[in-house]
C-alpha cells in the first residue's frame, strides 16, 4: 500500500496547457515537499510546505497543502516543454523525525511543442 | 558547492559479485540517505544516518545489502552477492536536519546498476 498516491501517473500535454497533479493519502504529514526529476538525474527539490491551507508559488507553478495536511496539489500555468519530467510529492510524517521522508510513486510529465 | 557525488554513474556486473556503491554528502549536511529507484516500486528509502550513525535500516532488502558511514564525508553501499533483481538506480541524498520551516534532500545523480 502507498502511503502517498499521486495522480495522474502520466500525463501528455501541448505546451502552453495548464495542469495540475494530485498528492493524496490517508496520513497527515508535518510537511510536505514537491521535487522535479529529470532522465539520468536526482530528484531536485522545488518547494516544501508545513501549514495546512498553505499555497507557494514558484513562477508558473502554483502548490497547495491541504487544509488537514493529507494532501497536495501543484498546477502549471502555461506548461513549457522544459517542465518535462517526472513530479514527486514526499511527506514527513512527524515533526521531530527529521529523517525519514515517504515519497509518492511520481507523476510523468510530457510537454509537446 | 559541489552537490552530492556519487560513484560510479554505471555499474554492470554478474550475479554473484560484489557491488560498492559510493557516496560524498554535501559538506555540514548531518543527514545521509540512500534510496533505490525502480519503475516498479518507486523511490525507496533503504537506509539512513544521523551524524554518521545509522538510524533507521528497516529498507534495507536483506542481509545481501549492508552499508557504513565511516566519516561525515563518505558513505559506502555494498552488495554481497549481487542478484538480477538488484537492478536498480541508487541514489544517495543529504540533508540538514534542523531547519525549523522543514527540508528538503539533496539528491546526487545516482548509480545505475544493472546485474546480469
Amino acid at each position: 500500500t502507498q502511503l502517498l498516491e499521486q495522480s495522474p501517473q502520466f500525463l501528455s500535454i501541448q505546451e502552453g496547457e495548464n495542469l495540475t497533479v494530485y498528492c493524496n493519502s490517508s496520513s497527515v504529514f508535518s510537511s510536505l515537499q514537491w521535487y522535479r526529476q529529470e532522465p539520468g538525474e536526482g530528484p531536485v527539490l522545488l518547494v516544501t510546505v508545513v501549514t495546512g491551507g498553505e499555497v507557494k508559488k514558484l513562477k508558473r507553478l502554483t502548490f497547495q497543502f491541504g487544509d488537514a495536511r493529507k494532501d497536495s496539489s501543484l498546477h502549471i500555468t502555461a506548461a513549457q516543454t522544459g517542465d518535462t519530467g517526472l513530479y514527486l510529492c514526499a511527506g514527513a510524517r512527524k515533526r521531530t523525525s527529521y529523517g525519514k521522508l515517504t515519497f509518492g510513486q511520481g507523476t510523468i510529465l510530457t510537454v509537446h511543442p | 558547492d559541489a552537490g552530492v557525488i556519487q560513484s560510479p554513474r554505471h555499474e554492470v556486473t554478474e550475479m554473484g559479485q560484489e557491488v560498492t556503491l559510493r557516496c560524498k554528502p554535501i559538506s555540514g549536511h548531518d543527514y545521509l540517505f540512500w534510496y533505490r529507484q525502480t519503475m516498479m516500486r518507486g523511490l525507496e528509502l533503504l537506509i539512513y544516518f544521523n551524524n554518521n550513525v545509522p538510524i533507521d535500516d528497516s529498507g534495507m532488502p536483506e542481509d545481501r545489502f549492508s552499508a557504513k558511514m565511516p566519516n561525515a564525508s563518505f558513505s559506502t553501499l555494498k552488495i554481497q552477492p549481487s542478484e538480477p533483481r538488484d537492478s536498480a538506480v541508487y541514489f544517495c541524498a543529504s540533508s540538514l536536519g534542523d531547519r525549523p520551516s522543514g527540508y528538503g534532500y539533496t539528491f546526487g545523480s545516482g548509480t545505475r546498476l544493472t546485474v546480469v
